[in-house]
């Protein structure tokens, strides 16, 4: 039961164009929600969060849209850069709990 | 500043081996994770720990043991290992309100 789904396995986007990756859930417990970034041979890295309060963060280049009725969320990266290249996973976490659901990943690379 | 250390990088294991992943964190964090990745698949977690002497299983616990003496050190180990367990091992630490940083991994082959 996979209750973090990234249903794109990959995306290419032109360089300086919108990157959107998208990710859907099933537990409506969940109310934290985080993308981390992942290059080959090492491990993932932080990329930004969103508690279910919101429905938009931004840090930068990069922002996160949740939709809590939809149980959907998603990242945009624009402009989209060839150093952007890489794994997205997004993940999810119930309140209380210390754990996070990672989904599948999407694989983004950046056409220059 | 080291974060999240983790060793071997690489190991092969012979069906029915036995071998400890060591991951250690300078971050006086108390909460830790074991999670491994198998190819085309997200992060599994294997087992947690909120504190030193306190353990819980994740997803995927079967085959694996852990323990937690120290803050700083939260060793995976496999006992009995399996061509299943062939995968990437990742260990993540964090604190109250802020993400998880992950070790650089360790790949485990089992043949």
């Amino acid at each position: 039961d996979q209750q973090v789904k990234q249903n794109s396995p990959s995306l290419s986007v032109q360089e300086g164009r919108i990157s959107i990756l998208n990710c859907d859930y099933t537990n409506s417990m969940f109310d934290y929600f985080l993308w981390y970034k992942k290059y080959p041979a090492e491990g993932p890295t932080f990329l930004i969060s969103i508690s279910s309060i919101k429905d938009k963060n931004e840090d930068g280049r990069f922002t996160v849209f949740l939709n809590k009725s939809a149980k959907h969320l998603s990242l945009h990266i624009v402009p989209s850069q060839p150093g952007d290249s890489a794994v997205y996973f997004c993940a999810a976490s119930e309140g209380g709990t210390y754990k996070y659901i990672f989904g599948t990943g999407t694989r983004l690379k950046v056409l220059a | 500043n080291a974060g999240v250390t983790q060793t071997p990088k690489f190991r092969i294991l012979k069906i029915g081996q036995s071998m400890t992943l060591q991951c250690t964190q300078d971050m006086n964090h108390n909460y830790m994770y074991w999670y491994r990745q198998d190819p085309g698949m997200g992060l599994k977690l294997i087992y947690y720990s909120v504190g030193a002497g306190i353990t819980d299983k994740g997803e995927v616990p079967n085959g694996y043991n852990v323990s937690r003496s120290t803050t700083e050190d939260f060793p995976l180990r496999l006992e009995l290992a399996a061509p299943s367990q062939t995968s990437v091992y990742f260990c993540a630490s964090r604190e109250i309100g802020e993400t998880q940083y992950f070790g650089p991994g360790t790949r485990l082959l089992v043949l």
